[in-house]
């Protein structure tokens, strides 16, 4: 239980174009979901929470307009990386938690490896 | 704002010498998480800890949460080339919409 799905694991673009992130909750629904960011050998930096039906929430520093978060279901979360630069690429991770699974943390998407050129 | 530190950042043992980690945070925590990432993969969640004082055993990881409940520990006995990979804090706090702030992350690296 408590899966998470996030799409595409890679992605290519060239610099100036929007590049669109998936994160799905299989087998449960996540009002709440968060998106990380990861630079090689260094730890998570949270970017933003994405409450499902209203406006996410970022966190200092993030751009709102450079990374547009929906959250238009119970399972669904998209991450748009827009005008993508170089400076952009990096690894991509999305997160939720399953409220019904008590002490259990959070389950993490697989990742997105984003690579502008 | 909050920030949880951990140490060591790199720890290169021999397998069957122990390990631990510590994860110290600014604020009290509602409870703190431990997370492995395998290079080249995703954080896959090991254990939540939220009692005051509590110790948790899965086999060989030990894992504690101070009395204060803002600070932890990741002990690993007599470690094994399967358990390469980084481990991560987390920690939330009561206020914060249950959002995870990691820890910097403690990269372990085991010689057979």
């Amino acid at each position: 239980g408590a899966v998470v799905s996030q799409h595409p694991s890679r992605v290519i673009c060239k610099s100036g174009t929007s590049v669109k992130i998936e994160c799905r909750s299989l087998d449960f629904q996540a009002t709440t979901m968060f998106w990380y960011r990861q630079f090689p050998k260094k730890s998570l930096m949270l970017m933003a929470t994405s409450n499902e039906g209203s406006k996410a929430t970022y966190e200092q520093g993030v751009e709102k307009d450079k990374f547009l978060i929906n959250h238009a279901s119970l399972t669904l979360s998209t991450l748009t990386v827009t005008s993508a630069h170089p400076e952009d690429s990096s690894f991509y991770i999305c997160s939720a938690r399953d409220r019904g699974r008590g002490n259990y943390g959070y389950t993490f998407g697989s990742g997105t490896r984003l690579t502008v050129v | 704002g909050q920030q949880v530190m951990q140490i060591p950042q790199y720890q290169h043992v021999q397998e069957g010498e122990d390990f631990t980690t510590y994860c110290n945070s600014s604020t009290t925590l509602s409870n703190i998480q431990w997370y492995k990432q395998r290079p080249g993969g995703h954080p896959v969640f090991l254990i939540q800890l939220v009692k005051s004082g509590e110790v948790k055993k899965q086999k060989r990881l030990t894992f504690q949460f101070g009395e204060a409940k803002k600070n932890s520990s990741l002990h690993i006995t007599a470690t094994q080339t399967t358990d390469v990979g980084t481990y991560f804090c987390a920690g939330t706090t009561g206020n914060q919409g249950g959002k995870l702030i990691f820890g910097q992350g403690t990269e372990l690296s085991v010689k057979p």
